[in-house]
């Protein structure tokens, strides 16, 4: 059973174009994360959000905005697609209690291209 | 600022060759320490981990990493590499569970057979 899943995997679309990258998580966590990996494999968070908190990396354009319906999903909507949002983007989740067996778990990734 | 800094960025290595990636971190208060690696096309996977406790710290496929508080350092090691090691490895930091992951720059590592 996949842990955290992503859907789709390429998605190629235009410049201007509005697209959703849906992500769903069946580990029962309470956080959830979305990362954005540039061409060089620099891999950069964007949002965490918990338990309907929302924390945002200011450095991220309002274009960006992620979507949690629930616990186990948390989408991310792009409008008016630019150029350099060309990415692999990578859900994750987290239990939130601290201790050994804390990691994020990683999605398989989303390659974004926009043209 | 919290960052995370790795000097090396692409390290070619021979199989059997001993390998150290070097890994250093700007955190405030206590920090929990990570090693992910990336095949070619796959996702992040969680190599190991660093809380508490024992600073040297063993995770899967033969890999170690060991915490220097007094160097700010988590450097991972493996003694004898594989040609199935080659891949991106990422060292990363938070300072609270539930909070975002601060990445370095990545290491890609290439294991010539």
């Amino acid at each position: 059973d996949t842990a955290v899943s992503q859907t789709p995997k390429y998605l190629v679309t235009q410049m201007g174009n509005d697209k959703s990258i849906k992500c769903e998580q069946n580990l029962g966590h309470d956080t959830m994360y979305w990362y954005k990996q540039d061409s060089k494999k620099f891999l950069k968070i964007m949002f965490s959000y918990n338990n309907k908190e929302l924390i945002i990396n200011e450095t991220v354009p309002n274009r960006f905005s992620p979507k949690s319906p629930d616990k186990a999903h948390l989408n991310l909507h792009i409008n008016s697609l630019e150029l350099g949002d060309s990415a692999v983007y990578f859900c994750a989740s987290s239990p939130l209690i601290a201790g050994p067996s804390y990691e994020q778990y990683f999605g398989p990734g989303t390659r974004l291209t926009v043209t | 600022a919290q960052s995370v800094s790795q000097h090396n960025h692409h390290v070619i290595l021979s199989e059997a060759a001993s390998l150290e990636l070097g890994c250093n971190y700007s955190y405030g208060g206590t920090v929990n320490l990570f090693w992910y690696v990336q095949y070619p096309g796959q996702h992040l996977q969680l190599l190991l981990k660093y809380f508490s406790g024992d600073p040297l710290v063993k995770g899967i496929k033969g890999f170690e990493a060991e915490f220097i508080k007094s160097k700010f350092s988590f450097n991972l090691r493996k003694p004898s590499v594989q040609w199935s090691d080659t891949a991106e490895y990422f060292c990363a930091a938070n300072n609270n569970a539930g909070n975002m992951l601060t990445f370095g720059g990545g290491t890609r590592l290439m294991v010539k057979p």
